[in-house]
């Protein structure tokens, strides 16, 4: 059974830097065709797709948010985490991780999600 | 990067009613799309990818369709527990875009 479990600050300042970890369980970021996933939904709004870490180390990410978004993983640990600097009220949302997989060579599907984690962005 | 539009943003049915939701692509993406419903206050949940192939475990009353620029999603008769909001969203060049989302709710 696979889970993901989003874990973070619920506040943070306008300029500072967020950092939400995604701890995952019932798959290996290590498996060919396996992708850790980061969404974002402000209130009310619709889904963002962010970034996404996959099994081959390759990192991808958002072009409107690239210069801002950083990916790392902890093998060990089975987390992956999101730096989004120089945060703004705009960023208020909720943060979801969610497992991505391949349904065919080179193309990928996100199926299972995490339950979310609110962050607001206010001084 | 591709863009996606939906139409309609929002609309208003009645249970039993046939809906069908648009989805276009700035590009071509071949067959990668997919749906997701989101209820108020849940995570989204897959529907149906690669254009066409339901997930397992959703009901057949949904299907997809497309290829290219231009999907839909066809809900055959509309049932109380599927008033939600509907997202697209496309894969290609190893990227996601979500769709800004069609509202269905109660006529």
């Amino acid at each position: 059974q696979i889970t993901l479990k989003e874990s973070g600050p619920t506040l943070v300042k306008p300029s500072q830097t967020l950092t939400l970890t995604c701890t995952f369980s019932g798959f290996s970021l290590s498996t060919r065709g396996v992708g850790v996933a980061w969404i974002r939904q402000p209130p009310g709004k619709a889904l963002e797709w962010l970034a996404l870490f996959y099994w081959d180390d390759d990192k991808r990410y958002s072009p409107s948010l690239k210069s801002r978004l950083t990916l790392t993983k902890d093998t060990s640990r089975n987390q992956v985490v999101l730096t989004m600097s120089n945060m703004d009220p705009v960023d208020t949302a909720t943060y979801y991780c969610a497992h991505s997989g391949a349904y065919r060579s080179g193309l990928y599907r996100i199926a299972n999600w995490g339950q979310g984690a609110l962050v607001t962005v206010s001084s | 990067a591709i863009q996606l539009t939906q139409s309609p943003s929002s609309l208003s049915a009645s249970v039993g009613d046939r809906v069908i939701i648009t989805c276009r692509a700035s590009q071509a993406i071949n067959s990668a799309l997919a749906w997701y419903q989101q209820m108020p206050g849940k995570t989204p949940k897959l529907l149906i990818y690669d254009a066409s192939t339901l997930e397992s475990g959703v009901p057949s009353r949904f299907s997809g369709s497309g290829y290219g620029t231009d999907f839909t999603l066809t809900i055959s008769s509309l049932q109380r527990e599927d008033f939600a909001t509907y997202y697209c969203q496309q894969f290609n060049d190893y990227l996601f875009t979500f769709g800004p989302g069609t509202t269905v709710d109660i006529k």
